[in-house]
């Protein structure tokens, strides 16, 4: 079946270091990948996507390339802040055996900013 | 900017009562799903729900759960007879359509806790 697999946080970071959250995926067909962020006490928010291969999505400087070659699909932003705290989740979604598309969600990675 | 919208934030029930779950979609939105997320775990998919009927379902969605649309606008998640481990953050969303490429929209989240 569609599966996420995401690194083990939290992972803790002084501000303005690089970030990398590692990915990876096994799906049937082609999925299309995401990543949602969800702040304390707030829901889930699209942060970016990608819907085919070498496609990159980015948004608020944070940026993920969806490589087919290595299913994986890291996210990384170059200089993060504090407001950057949050808890980030992988997600693909692909064709179920039923004929629909259901988003599939990793565990997510804790983020945790220090100034 | 449209949201989904989830009542109550946080729930406490006894443990053997019904409690439901009130979520309001985005209104043009089509295919709703309820997911939970156990604490510290991940993302779990429960339901997908489109044309007033269940299109998919996970195995943790048992005989004690149920959903409806009763109105044009709500949509609801129901546990007839709550267990402790049902305890959890539980995520509405919606989405235009199904395909692969579009992205599903969550609302904040209302927490249950049984006690």
């Amino acid at each position: 079946g569609n599966s996420v697999t995401q690194m083990e946080g939290p992972v803790t970071l002084s501000e303005e270091a690089f970030l990398t959250i590692n990915c990876t995926y096994t799906a049937t067909g082609y999925p299309s990948l995401f990543w949602y962020v969800q702040y304390p006490g707030e829901g889930l928010q699209l942060l970016l996507k990608a819907t085919k291969a070498d496609d990159k999505g980015s948004n608020k400087g944070f940026e993920a390339t969806y490589r087919k070659e290595t299913t994986s699909f890291h996210l990384e932003k170059g200089s993060v802040q504090v407001s950057d705290s949050a808890v980030y989740f992988c997600a693909l979604s692909a064709l179920l055996s039923g004929g629909s598309y259901i988003p599939t969600f990793g565990r997510g990675t804790s983020l945790i900013v220090h100034p | 900017e449209p949201e989904v919208t989830q009542t109550p934030s946080h729930q406490v029930t006894q443990m053997g009562q019904e409690v439901i779950l009130r979520c309001v979609p985005i209104s043009n939105h089509l295919y709703f799903y309820w997911y939970r997320q156990i604490l510290g775990q991940k993302v779990e998919f429960l339901v997908s729900f489109y044309n007033n009927e269940i299109s998919e379902k996970s195995e943790i969605f048992d005989d004690q759960f149920s959903v409806e649309r009763p109105d044009g606008s709500n949509f609801t998640l129901k546990i007839r007879s709550t267990k402790l481990e049902d305890s959890a953050m539980y995520f509405c969303a919606s989405r235009y359509t199904t395909g692969s490429v579009t992205e599903a929209f969550f609302g904040q989240g209302t927490r249950l806790t049984v006690v």
